[in-house]
């Protein structure tokens, strides 16, 4: 599965839109991006994930570059619920099962 | 409909003990793992399975054990437990190996002195 790179952290003011980047350049064609979230300490959770489309859901955007090779995550109206790390991953589609790549990801904080 | 369920949420073990993390979902996935996570770093998969009788070993298998006698369930042993397996243990289930979504229970703390 191709590596990803984020920025440590990030901050938002809260009810502006959190913009999270993430860097996939060695992704490859079949190769899905997942994001995931961890409020402090839980179990994580989903988010969003795309191929190559934007995508939007109840929770977050998610804009892919045209090449693939970055993409991303938009919270619209951020609250102070949404501080949390957020993980970018990219993974194959029905291979590899069970190994969500988890690296550092990005620190968000929402402030008052 | 109670997602992913973990027990215990904390647990104090000495150097040597055995003990199971429990882990049950209730959304009938097929595929369920094991994750482990220390301070400041991502999760790291320890074990996982496609389904009732078939496990297979993750990026750090040593020291736990698993079986998946059902859908419903997939425990995890510590054999003999070392101060190094102290850390924060999540269990996943998804639907398939797919695109779908990993839900994730709330974890279990282990501390081993």
């Amino acid at each position: 599965d191709a590596k990803t790179t984020q920025p440590p952290s990030m901050d938002c003011a809260e009810g502006r839109a959190a913009n999270l980047p993430c860097n996939h350049s060695t992704i490859s064609g079949n190769e899905y991006v997942y994001w995931y979230r961890q409020i402090h300490s839980q179990g994580p959770q989903y988010i969003i994930h795309g191929l190559k489309n934007n995508e939007t859901n109840e929770m977050a955007s998610l804009i892919i570059t045209e090449d693939r090779k970055s993409s991303t995550l938009i919270l619209p109206h951020a609250t102070l619920r949404d501080t949390a790390v957020y993980y970018c991953i990219v993974r194959v589609w029905g291979t590899s099962y069970g190994k969500l790549t988890f690296g550092q990801g990005t620190i968000l904080t929402v402030h008052p | 409909n109670a997602g992913v369920t973990q027990t215990p949420k904390f647990q104090v073990l000495k150097t040597g003990q055995s003990m199971t993390l429990q882990c049950a979902q209730d959304m009938n996935h097929e595929y369920m793992s094991w994750y482990r996570q220390d301070p400041g770093m991502g999760l790291r998969l320890i074990h996982y399975s496609v389904g009732a009788g078939i496990t297979d070993q993750g990026e750090v298998p040593n020291g736990y054990n698993v079986s998946r006698s059902t859908t419903e369930d997939f425990p995890l042993r510590l054999l003999s437990a070392a101060p190094s397996q102290t850390s924060v243990y999540f269990c996943a289930s998804s639907y398939d190996a797919g695109v779908t979504e990993a839900f994730f229970g709330q974890g279990t703390r282990l501390t081993v002195v």
